[in-house]
């Protein structure tokens, strides 16, 4: 199957600073990609996504990367609060619809 | 949680016992999608429905059956329990095709001992 990873497991940031999560992904024909939040019991939640023709998206306070090149991609999240303490993983569309989805970095914002 | 619930949201049970798992869904989604989710593993898929009467088998889906009987509840059966199927379980949904964004219910945790 597919290997989406990501390069720490753990990030830890003082609330306010900005945050980047990265994620590396295998398959060069992967078309759409996307962010979700997993807060503790609960289900991941959508955050942000990008199609592969493009290299940036923004949305509230967050921030996607995509590159091709290296097949790697980010998520910046700005002004980082403690409500965004969570595990966030990325996944990628392959062919025929398959998700393949990364097992995530934990995110701890500290006070 | 885009309209999703699964019930139960929590359950022990034994080895050898059946256990079925419900998902509901309010979107009126063609798709949908269980999931499990075990430690140092992302989500992987266990089958997903096209349709009513509808299914296909996912990557993980040995010891496991579905039934979607109406477009809005997708039941996921044990017909035997083993702890290796102690995880959490998502149910996930999506619009008019397979490749579009998928969203995700509350997941239910399983315990088989």
């Amino acid at each position: 199957g597919e290997s989406v990873g990501l390069h720490l497991p753990t990030l830890s940031v003082q609330e306010g600073d900005n945050s980047i999560i990265n994620c590396a992904y295998s398959n060069s024909a992967s078309d759409y990609f996307i962010w979700y939040k997993q807060e503790s019991g609960k289900g991941p939640q959508f955050i942000i996504d990008i199609r592969s023709n493009m290299d940036k998206r923004q949305g509230q306070r967050v921030t996607v990367l995509l590159n091709k090149t290296v097949k790697h991609l980010s998520l910046q999240i700005a002004a980082t609060q403690p409500g965004d303490s969570a595990v966030y993983f990325c996944a990628e569309r392959a062919g025929a619809g398959q998700f393949y989805f990364g097992t995530g970095t934990s995110l701890t914002v500290i006070p | 949680d885009a309209g999703i619930t699964q019930s139960p949201r929590h359950k022990v049970t034994e080895t050898g016992t059946p256990v079925t798992l419900r998902c509901h869904q309010t979107e009126n989604h063609r798709y949908m999608y269980w999931y499990r989710q075990d430690p140092g593993h992302g989500l992987r898929l266990i089958h997903y429905s096209y349709g009513v009467k509808d299914t296909d088998k996912g990557e993980v889906s040995d010891g496991y059956s579905v039934s979607r009987s109406k477009t809005e509840d997708f039941l996921l059966t044990l017909e035997s329990a083993t702890s290796s199927q102690t995880s959490v379980y998502f149910c996930a949904i999506s619009g008019v095709q397979r490749t579009d964004t998928q969203y995700f219910g509350p997941g239910t945790r399983l315990t088989v001992l």
